[in-house]
């Protein structure tokens, strides 16, 4: 069966390193999407794509990054982590527009 | 910009009925309800689009008024298993593909 996965589910780092979480879906969907969960804020859109090399930011894109260089994968970058990344991040797809999203299970990152 | 929800929280007794509100200041193309359960990923549950069109799916349905860029989700005669937080998530005229998500509204419902 087709299906999206985020990996590693939890992480831990440490203030001013790099991070990146991968995100992977099956689908062949062109549309792909990245969201921080935080109390109180409900889903945040960080970066999204609609296509190989197409890269978008979203609403609180400031220290994060992506890149597509495939249809199956974005994978989101923290430029140097900051205790405020602390956060549950969750990738979705969809196929296309009016479709509906899937997402995958989440990565709960922690900054120290 | 995200939607904006209503209420923030409701809490039900099995059996009652819920209303959630989904606004929007812009233009909307289409609304997605989503309901996420603690620790688990958001699971969609129905579209609408541009057009009024009113949905159903078992006793949760939802209607999309376009003058007022709002729609709303009804869920009748609750039961236990509807507790989560409900999303919605807004597709503007302008927006292309892009989804944005309102801040939740967390349904528990009680025996």
């Amino acid at each position: 069966d087709a299906e999206i996965t985020q990996s590693p589910r939890h992480k831990i780092t440490e203030t001013g390193r790099q991070v990146t979480l991968a995100c992977h879906q099956t689908w062949n969907h062109n549309n792909m999407f990245w969201y921080r969960q935080d109390l109180g804020h409900g889903l945040r859109l960080i970066h999204y794509s609609y296509g190989v090399q197409d890269t978008n930011k979203g609403e609180v894109s400031d220290g994060y990054s992506v890149s597509r260089s495939n249809t199956e994968d974005l994978p989101l970058t923290l430029e140097s982590a900051a205790s405020s990344q602390t956060s549950v991040y969750f990738c979705a797809s969809r196929r296309q527009s009016n479709t509906e999203a899937f997402f995958g299970q989440g990565t709960r990152l922690t900054v120290v | 910009q995200q939607p904006v929800q209503s209420p923030q929280a409701v809490i039900l007794r099995e059996g009652e009925d819920a209303v959630i509100n989904c606004s929007s200041s812009k233009a909307l193309y289409s609304v997605h309800w989503y309901r996420q359960k603690h620790g688990e990923a958001p699971v969609f549950l129905m579209i609408l689009l541009k057009g009024g069109e009113q949905k159903g799916h078992e006793k949760i349905s939802a209607s999309f008024n376009e003058k007022k860029q709002q729609s709303s989700l009804y869920l009748t005669a609750s039961q236990l298993s509807y507790s989560g937080t409900y999303f919605c998530g807004t597709e503007w005229e302008t927006s292309g593909s892009r989804l944005t998500f309102g801040e939740g509204t967390q349904l528990t419902v009680n025996p």
